[in-house]
């Protein structure tokens, strides 16, 4: 248990939704990361955020936004959702930008 | 901007054969490297880390990587695989300063 959550764990939609994907870091992490991982795209960066502000921006797509919270939570928001975001995604926390990310179980969304 | 390669995206081996998974990265200005693995279903968990010091750093499943500053590499190898060794491993280095960058990864397939 890397101490990270995320939920739901799973989430099945259909196209032209929004949903939003929910991650707890670690107690004491300050920076939390948002990425995709797809079977044709890999493991794909996406967002980082640290101590509430944008830090770092990937692959990330205009319909997507996430945010950071004052009590550190982070929430991934997608929308207009077409079949090709059907992938795993995961959220990990690290202390500080520079040191080891630790991941949360991953939110599996589907796509319909 | 720091990038990495996983040289080879599969590697099947037999169970009790040594493996080596390769990494190259893009800089040699001093940075950090980790190794996560990845097993099925499940998410990325660290396997190994060099900071400084030595510069073969040790996992407690057995695996081992050495930092080589002139190659620019940080290959993992096993002497001894096991069956449970069968997961995705990726290499991220991070040049100091910025953030994790995660190689494409490599399938390890243990076959019995």
């Amino acid at each position: 248990d890397s101490g990270v959550t995320q939920t739901p764990k799973h989430l099945i939609t259909a196209t032209g939704q929004r949903v939003t994907l929910r991650c707890s870091p670690r107690s004491g992490d300050l920076s939390v990361y948002w990425y995709q991982q797809s079977l044709d795209q890999g493991l794909q960066f996406l967002i980082q955020y640290y101590n509430g502000e944008e830090r770092a921006k990937g692959n990330i797509l205009e319909r997507f936004s996430a945010q950071q919270f004052p009590d550190l939570h982070s929430e991934l928001n997608l929308s207009s959702l077409e079949l090709g975001d059907s992938a795993l995604y995961f959220c990990a926390s690290s202390i500080d930008t520079y040191n080891e990310q630790f991941f949360g179980p991953g939110t599996r969304l589907t796509v319909l | 901007a720091q990038s990495v390669t996983q040289l080879d995206s599969q590697v099947p081996v037999f169970e009790e054969a040594p493996v080596e998974l390769r990494c190259n990265y893009s800089s040699s200005v001093s940075v950090y490297l980790f190794w996560y693995v990845q097993y099925p279903n499940q998410g990325l968990q660290l396997l190994l880390k060099y900071l400084s010091g030595s510069t073969l750093v040790e996992s407690i499943n057995g695996f081992e990587a050495e930092f080589n500053k002139s190659q620019t590499s940080f290959h993992l190898r096993k002497p001894s695989v096991h069956i449970s060794d069968t997961a995705e491993y990726f290499c991220a280095p991070n040049n100091a300063g910025n953030m994790l960058t995660f190689g494409g990864g490599t399938r390890l397939m243990v076959k019995p």
